[in-house]
């Protein structure tokens, strides 16, 4: 069974440009889960959907982030436009039902940096 | 709201010696408990989990955690370690019943031979 993916691995971008970020979740997860790791700071929860519908959105950081999850299936965030502080690895999760004993899969993660 | 400390930054130690990796949390609330492992260039890789009953976890790769409510606290322990084991350790906790995971700094475990 594949595991969590995540695209691209990794971005360079300029400060001001647009960026997208995918996450694959694992076959038949409904709850997929978006997660940041700034520099020398610990990960952070950032969004949640359960399928296509946002179920906490609390720790996103601004309205520069959109994220989206359309027909339940992957889900992509979108930066724009990126600031230097956005520079970080970005982490997606799933699990199969809403609270399955606590296993959230990860992806790999992105790793973005803002020039 | 949680919060979850990982009292060592970077924890050095030689091939086939013991290790504990420390972490405390803080909550109003019931928790759940994890440790999470990065390997380099990988992803988060649950370890193990406490739910509820038995204080010790044990999880994959031969360690175990043991959750003590009355200083709250979930350290991982492993008796011997192995060069393999280097990587990025986190320390995780979830209100029961909620799902965001709230992490700790993380700690690097570094075994040298």
């Amino acid at each position: 069974e594949a595991g969590v993916t995540q695209f691209p691995s990794h971005s360079v971008i300029e400060k001001g440009q647009t960026v997208t970020l995918r996450c694959d979740p694992i076959s038949g997860h409904d709850n997929l889960y978006w997660y940041r790791r700034v520099m020398g700071k610990e990960i952070k929860f950032l969004l949640h959907f359960v399928k296509e519908s946002k179920q906490d959105e609390s720790g996103m950081p601004n309205n520069r982030f959109l994220a989206e999850r359309t027909g339940g299936t992957y889900s992509t965030l979108k930066v724009q436009p990126a600031e230097l502080e956005d520079s970080g690895v970005y982490f997606c999760a799933s699990s199969q039902a809403r609270w399955q004993a606590g296993v959230q899969y990860f992806g790999p993660g992105t790793r973005l940096l803002v020039l | 709201a949680q919060s979850v400390t990982q009292l060592d930054s970077q924890v050095p130690v030689f091939e086939e010696a013991p290790v504990e990796l420390r972490c405390n949390y803080s909550s109003s609330v019931s928790v759940y408990l994890f440790w999470y492992v990065q390997y380099p260039n990988q992803g988060l890789q649950l370890l193990l989990k406490y739910l509820s009953g038995s204080t010790l976890v044990k999880g994959i790769n031969g360690f175990e955690a043991e959750f003590n409510k009355s200083q709250t606290s979930f350290h991982l322990r492993k008796p011997s370690v192995h060069i393999s084991d280097t990587a990025e350790y986190f320390c995780a906790v979830s209100a029961r019943g909620g799902t965001a995971l709230i992490f700790g700094k993380g700690t690097t475990l570094s075994v040298s031979s």
